[in-house]
């Protein structure tokens, strides 16, 4: 039972800010919703999460929506290195599990 | 901090051999977990382990597999038999409690033949 949508795909010119939807219309109050990344070959990595408020680092910025049903990544320039398989993933506080959905394969185009 | 390291990166075996795949964290982390990837199943947490002591084993597919966690920094998983269903990639990753990003490692890419 998935608790994430997020489109199987989309492109993004290198330099431009590449806007990552995600929708979780179930979310509980005290559900986080996290974001990870895998380029290929590569091991999953960190990027960002959130429960309520905005949040940015030096990845990237998260955008959640007032009633929490959906969020958004925001990748301020996007590069080549950028090219990667993007999860988002809604989990409580106390739950260590991580279920990775199918993600949304970011091409990033010179 | 060199991150979470596995070993070896790249595995080839024959069916019924015995296979282990080792994993070092990150240093101070007090969880670890070991995931597969398969093209048809995507990731799936394999197990889960706090403070060295196995608390989710529920994704270990058959008694064939196990895993352990001798201290804090160092876990193996092991298949045997091995089989080729079970080839895929196993990443082990590590976290300091569950609030924080999990750090994953590169790695281990096993063919069973």
């Amino acid at each position: 039972d998935a608790k994430t949508t997020q489109p199987p795909s989309m492109d993004c010119a290198e330099g431009r800010a590449a806007n990552l939807p995600c929708n979780h219309s179930t979310i509980s109050g005290n559900e986080y919703v996290y974001w990870y990344r895998q380029i290929h070959s590569q091991g999953p990595q960190y990027i960002i999460h959130g429960l309520k408020n905005n949040e940015t680092n030096e990845m990237a910025s998260l955008i959640i929506t007032e009633d929490r049903k959906s969020s958004t990544l925001i990748l301020p320039h996007a590069t080549l290195r950028d090219t990667a398989v993007y999860y988002c993933i809604v989990r409580l506080l106390n739950d260590y599990k991580l279920s990775f959905g199918a993600g949304t394969t970011v091409t990033v185009r010179a | 901090d060199a991150g979470v390291i596995q070993s070896p990166r790249h595995e080839v075996t024959e069916m019924g051999q015995e296979v282990t795949l080792r994993c070092k964290p990150i240093s101070g982390h007090n969880s670890l977990f070991w995931y597969r990837q398969t093209m048809m199943r995507g990731l799936e947490l394999l197990i889960y382990f706090n403070n060295n002591v196995p608390i989710d084993d529920s994704g270990m597919p058959e008694d064939r597999f196990s895993a352990k966690m001798p201290n804090a920094s160092f876990s193996t998983l092991k298949i045997q038999p091995s089989e080729p269903r079970d080839s895929a990639v196993y990443f082990c990753a590590s976290s300091w409690g569950r609030v924080s990003g999990y750090t994953f490692g590169s790695g281990t890419r096993l063919t069973v033949v």
